[in-house]
């Protein structure tokens, strides 16, 4: 079972940031925190990850707590084109599956 | 980019015969994947496969189905008997190792008549 809990949905406005919570209270020492997305039916696609740094690629910006029980994934500008389902996921080093939950549905409105 | 291919992108069978449905992962990569999503549902796992074999399945892969690696480019999901339950998009994935990022094709919607 998913080990995380996110938001079922949210809205945002074009051009703003858009900020996903997740929790993972139960995450372990050796637990990465994932976000994927879905738009529409398409493969799930990667965005980023990381451990207890907060992180930051082309795509978005990854804020863990220091306590590691939460994250936030932040779209700096989000675009219409961001509209999708934002998976948050915790995986072991070593864990080759991915866990998928129900995610939050993010719609970017014009 | 490099990217994850499926073939084909809609299958329709009639139930009780056999598909197959083909990947061809990222080249250097040597992890391969089988999820699939019912309509309305969470993806879910099926299979991991590394070195030319399964390194973890769910329950939900049982003997019906099989996977293949039949030559250096492609990676292939069989189920031998499709069943009505079988529906669903299947989405291949591939990642370098078993830590790194894996990285899914656009899917195969298998439609069981």
């Amino acid at each position: 079972d998913a080990k995380t809990t996110q938001p079922t949905s949210m809205d945002c406005a074009e051009g703003r940031a858009a900020n996903l919570p997740c929790n993972h209270s139960t995450i372990s020492g050796n637990e990465y925190v994932y976000w994927y997305r879905q738009i529409h039916s398409q493969g799930p696609q990667y965005i980023i990850h990381g451990l207890k740094n907060n992180e930051t690629n082309e795509m978005a910006s990854l804020i863990i707590t220091e306590d590691r029980k939460s994250s936030t994934l932040i779209l700096p500008h989000a675009t219409l084109r961001d509209t999708a389902v934002y998976y948050c996921i915790v995986r072991a080093w070593g864990a080759q599956k991915l866990v998928f939950g129900q995610g939050t549905r993010l719609t970017i409105n014009p | 980019e490099p990217e994850v291919t499926q073939t084909p992108s809609h299958q329709v069978t009639q139930m009780g015969q056999e598909v197959i449905l083909r990947c061809v992962p990222i080249s250097n990569h040597l992890y391969f994947y089988w999820y699939r999503q019912i309509l309305g549902q969470k993806v879910e796992f099926l299979v991991s496969f590394y070195n030319n074999e399964i390194s973890e399945k769910s329950e939900i892969f049982d003997d019906q189905f099989s996977v293949e690696r039949p030559d250096g480019s492609n990676f292939t999901l069989k189920i031998r008997s499709t069943k009505l339950e079988d529906s669903a998009m299947y989405f291949c994935a591939s990642s370098e190792s078993g830590n790194t990022e894996a990285f899914f094709g656009q899917g195969t919607r298998l439609t069981v008549v």
